[in-house]
């Protein structure tokens, strides 16, 4: 079973710090995403990477896929309350349309 | 605007009921996903279906069936439920093919086995 494991599980950080959020695994995929899941709502798409030490940005967010496609970053700067949620990556499952999680990293941002 | 729509967003239901949570998209998927959130444990797969009637077990289907006579709807089925099942339930679907595509899913349906 492939597996994604996220850390930190938990980050608690005052509004205007910066962040990074890991997430790792021992197999290699051929592509991750990154969602965001808001209380009571379903998760929804952020960002998609596909090559190999790819960087893509999003506003404030900064996500990176690592040189051998095992792990991924996200990076918020100048975190907001807006951004409080729970963040998932996610990928396809020995290449196939089976799409696993990772464990999340709930991020609460206070004013 | 894109839908995946859960028939409830909470239930309780009684230890040995047999319990039925329906998922209806209308993006024309061809892929629907059941999965169950858990804190710390993010979203694991209970089932995955590819077609109408096709389906693969995911990392967790003990305890689960499923039902896809429907292109369109997707069922996840507690034989007899547990304790153990009490957790939030997620469906989502996908397009077939692309491996990058995006994943929509519904509200989900906080589930209680009392």
């Amino acid at each position: 079973t492939q597996l994604l494991e996220q850390s930190p599980q938990f980050l608690s950080i005052q509004e205007g710090e910066n962040l990074t959020v890991y997430c790792n695994s021992s197999s290699v995929f051929s592509s991750l995403q990154w969602y965001r899941q808001e209380s009571g709502e379903g998760p929804v798409l952020l960002v998609t990477v596909v090559t190999g030490g790819e960087v893509k940005k999003l506003k404030r967010l900064t996500f990176q896929f690592g040189d051998a496609r095992k792990d991924s970053s996200l990076h918020i700067t100048a975190a907001q309350p807006g951004d409080t949620g729970l963040y998932l990556c996610a990928g396809p499952s020995y290449n196939t349309d089976k799409l696993i999680f990772g464990t999340g990293t709930r991020l609460q941002v206070f004013p | 605007d894109v839908k995946v729509t859960q028939s409830s967003r909470y239930l309780v239901k009684r230890t040995g009921e047999k319990v039925f949570l329906e998922c209806v998209q209308d993006m024309d998927h061809e892929n629907m996903f059941w999965y169950r959130q858990d804190p710390g444990l993010g979203l694991r797969l209970i089932y995955f279906s590819y077609d109408v009637k096709m389906k693969e077990k995911g990392d967790i289907p003990e305890g689960y069936s499923v039902s896809r006579e429907k292109k369109e709807r997707f069922s996840l089925i507690l034989e007899s439920a547990s304790t153990n099942q009490t957790s939030m339930y997620l469906c989502a679907s996908r397009r077939q093919g692309a491996m990058n595509t995006e994943a929509f899913f519904g509200q989900g349906t906080r589930l209680t086995v009392v």
